[in-house]
């Protein structure tokens, strides 16, 4: 059973840090890996995705890296703003069906 | 593009009532799933429509149930609702390459 992991619970820095983002898997065999964005009481917003074959995803001041081998990835989010202020959340699919197993997320504050 | 629309965003119901919730996908998208969101349990998977197929059901009771139609729109419903069902329920319909979109969520609230 596929067990992910999202290390730090909660996160707050000043507005123009670099933040850094960590997700942790124990099945390596992963078809990709999705990050995604939550505001309070809203829906999953779609960040990147990263497909097994791939090393990185980058969508302007996004960038995610994985390492299938080691069971990871990080979401990069660079020169922070109070809007980025969410929770994030990684998922990765089954090994042989497309069921989402989620993070428990990182909850992000960034101060003005 | 209309991205995955949920309706309703708000529903009370009482113990013992039943619910439907519903979820239109993306135009072209086939897969649809649906989620359980506490602040308990995270996210958890109910079940896969592919094609009006179920082809994968999580860790949940019976009363928990869904269907697709051929326009790939799916309901989901809950019997006998339970006060731990109140949770935020969401739809997520999935390209070919795996890349999920997901709703905005049904909020449901069982008194």
């Amino acid at each position: 059973k596929q067990e992910v992991t999202q290390i730090p619970a909660a996160l707050s820095v000043p507005e123009g840090e670099n933040l850094v983002l960590n997700c942790s898997f124990t099945d390596s065999a992963i078809y990709n890996l999705q990050w995604f964005r939550q505001d309070p009481g809203k829906g999953l917003t779609s960040l990147l995705l990263i497909q097994s074959s791939q090393r990185e995803q980058t969508s302007g001041r996004l960038n995610a890296s994985l390492d299938k081998s080691s069971g990871r990835s990080t979401l990069y989010i660079a020169a922070s703003q109070p809007g980025d202020s969410a929770t994030y959340l990684c998922a990765v699919p089954g090994s042989n069906d497309y069921k989402l197993s989620f993070g428990a997320g990182t909850t992000v504050t960034v101060r003005a | 593009k209309a991205g995955v629309t949920q309706t309703p965003r708000y529903l009370i119901k009482t113990r013992g009532q039943q619910v439907t919730l519903s979820c239109s996908p993306i135009s072209g998208h086939r897969s649809v799933s649906w989620y359980q969101q506490t602040p308990g349990q995270g996210l958890q998977f109910l079940f896969e429509y592919f094609s009006e197929t179920q082809r994968n059901k999580g860790n949940f009771p019976g009363r928990f149930s869904g269907r697709q139609f051929s326009n790939s729109r799916s309901e989901m419903n809950v019997s006998t609702l339970e006060l731990g069902d109140s949770a935020l329920y969401l739809c997520a319909s999935r390209t070919g390459d795996g890349e999920a979109f997901f709703g905005q969520g049904t909020r449901l609230t069982v008194v």
